[in-house]
């Protein structure tokens, strides 16, 4: 079957523009994950939802980050003011049920802030 | 403070002989650790993972070590193949968060053929 897919794949924008990043799960996953990776570093955890609702967003860095997942689906990754220091790749990632399982991830989205 | 520690950037082996990559924990609420195999421009891949009631977790070439006393965790891949060239991420989840992955920094194999 499909596997978690995150639009777009590269985004390049300029310091102080607001982005949106996109993350289809596996149909069926009621567990998402938003990490971070930055180059030469591993993946950072940034917010988990369970369903529609967020269960932990202590890893997003501040207030102009912000996720939803209305229809417990599609998850956005919005980004307000962006800044130069947010260029990093942005990975999703979805598994069943949310506790000590695999967690499947999609190939990110590759942002660059100018 | 790093959690999860990988502290060689890089290794190279050669096609047959055996891969060793290595990880260090300082957390000792964690209780499953798991490794994950990256490509280029590719997500990460689950590859194994162990709980923390056992040593040893094997799936084919592919073997975890976990010596909890020491907080460190090894996978061994036998015999190592080309393809196996990639980065390898340690990771590892708590009691109290088993939904949050902490990784490791990565490190990069090289096999040569």
């Amino acid at each position: 079957g499909a596997g978690v897919s995150q639009t777009p794949s590269n985004k390049v924008t300029e310091k102080g523009k607001y982005v949106e990043l996109r993350c289809d799960p596996i149909s069926g996953h009621t567990a998402l994950y938003w990490y971070r990776q930055s180059l030469g570093q591993g993946p950072e955890f940034l917010i988990y939802f369970q369903g529609t609702g967020a269960a932990d967003d202590s890893g997003l860095p501040n207030d102009r980050f912000f996720a939803v997942r209305p229809e417990g689906s599609v998850s956005t990754l919005k980004i307000q003011r962006t800044e130069r220091g947010d260029s990093a790749v942005y990975l999703c990632a979805s598994s069943l049920t949310g506790t000590k399982e695999t967690q499947y991830f999609g190939p990110g989205t590759r942002l660059l802030v100018l | 403070d790093q959690q999860v520690k990988q502290n060689s950037p890089s290794l190279s082996v050669q096609e047959g002989r055996i891969s060793i990559l290595n990880c260090d924990y300082t957390n000792s609420m964690f209780d499953y650790f798991l490794w994950y195999k990256k490509y280029p421009a590719e997500g990460p891949t689950f590859l194994i993972s162990i709980s923390s009631i056992k040593d040893k977790n094997e799936d084919g070439r592919f073997t975890v070590f976990l010596n909890k006393s020491a907080k460190h965790l090894s996978l061994h891949i036998v015999p190592s193949q080309p393809g196996d060239s990639a980065v390898y991420f340690c990771a590892a989840t708590s009691m109290d968060s088993s939904y949050k992955l902490i990784f490791g920094s990565g490190t990069r194999l090289l096999v040569r053929p």
